[in-house]
């Protein structure tokens, strides 16, 4: 049972370059979302889904998109990085009402 | 829109000493409630959660934490503190479950623990 798993550990991207940061739950999860975090800024809601095929916004949406084609799978897309988006990046999941969230290990990402 | 404050930023504590981490939520209904730690480096681990019924949470590691409607607290508290606790802690609200739609945590900014030898 591998939990919530992210991948790349660490990426460096140019500013304008896209990427795909990874994330896969074999818990069966229904719900994942991600976050961002950020010195002094506790960690922010980027996007969520509630199900396959529904995706919703968080607090700090912009840049980011994603997309929720099986239950496993909530990959988030940076179309165009900018070097605000440096930060650590960590996916969660949880099974329904009354589960707290498993993290993932994280995505630390710098863009020059 | 939810909110949550942890008034500390830091908080240095001697080991064997007990802990109480403060935390404040902005909410029009009883959120959930969670405590998370991170170690450096590290993802999120959860400690504790509270849902409904009894104030009164018993987490892992030996920690505790009491919700206080009135005073829209959830303080988390821990008797003696060891040199391992020395980590990140998040408070994080989620709005109560409305038959879909909204979802994910709102987190406070985190106090960091220092564990005095």
């Amino acid at each position: 049972n591998a939990g919530v798993t992210q991948t790349p550990k660490f990426q460096v991207l140019k500013t304008g370059q896209s990427m795909t940061l990874q994330c896969a739950q074999d818990m069966n999860h229904e719900y994942m979302s991600w976050y961002r975090q950020d010195p002094g800024m506790g960690l922010r809601l980027i996007h969520y889904s509630v199900g396959a095929g529904i995706t919703d916004q968080g607090e700090v949406p912009n840049g980011y998109n994603v997309s929720r084609s099986t239950t496993e799978d909530f990959p988030l897309r940076l179309l165009s990085a900018a070097p605000s988006q440096t930060s650590v990046y960590f996916c969660a999941s949880r099974y329904g009402q009354g589960g707290g969230y498993t993290f993932g290990s994280g995505t630390r990402l710098t863009v020059v | 829109a939810q909110s949550v404050t942890q008034p500390d930023i830091h908080i240095t504590v001697s080991e064997g000493a007990s802990l109480e981490l403060r935390c404040n939520y902005s909410y029009g209904a009883t959120p959930y409630l969670f405590w998370y730690v991170q170690s450096p480096g590290q993802g999120l681990q959860l400690l504790l959660k509270y849902f409904s019924g009894d104030t009164l949470v018993q987490g892992i590691k030996g920690f505790e934490a009491e919700f206080k409607r009135s005073q829209s607290s959830f303080n988390l508290r821990k008797p003696s503190v060891h040199w391992s606790d020395a980590a990140e802690y998040f408070c994080a609200v989620q709005a109560p479950y409305s038959g879909g739609g909204a979802d994910g945590l709102t987190f406070g900014k985190g106090t960091h623990l220092i564990i005095q030898p």
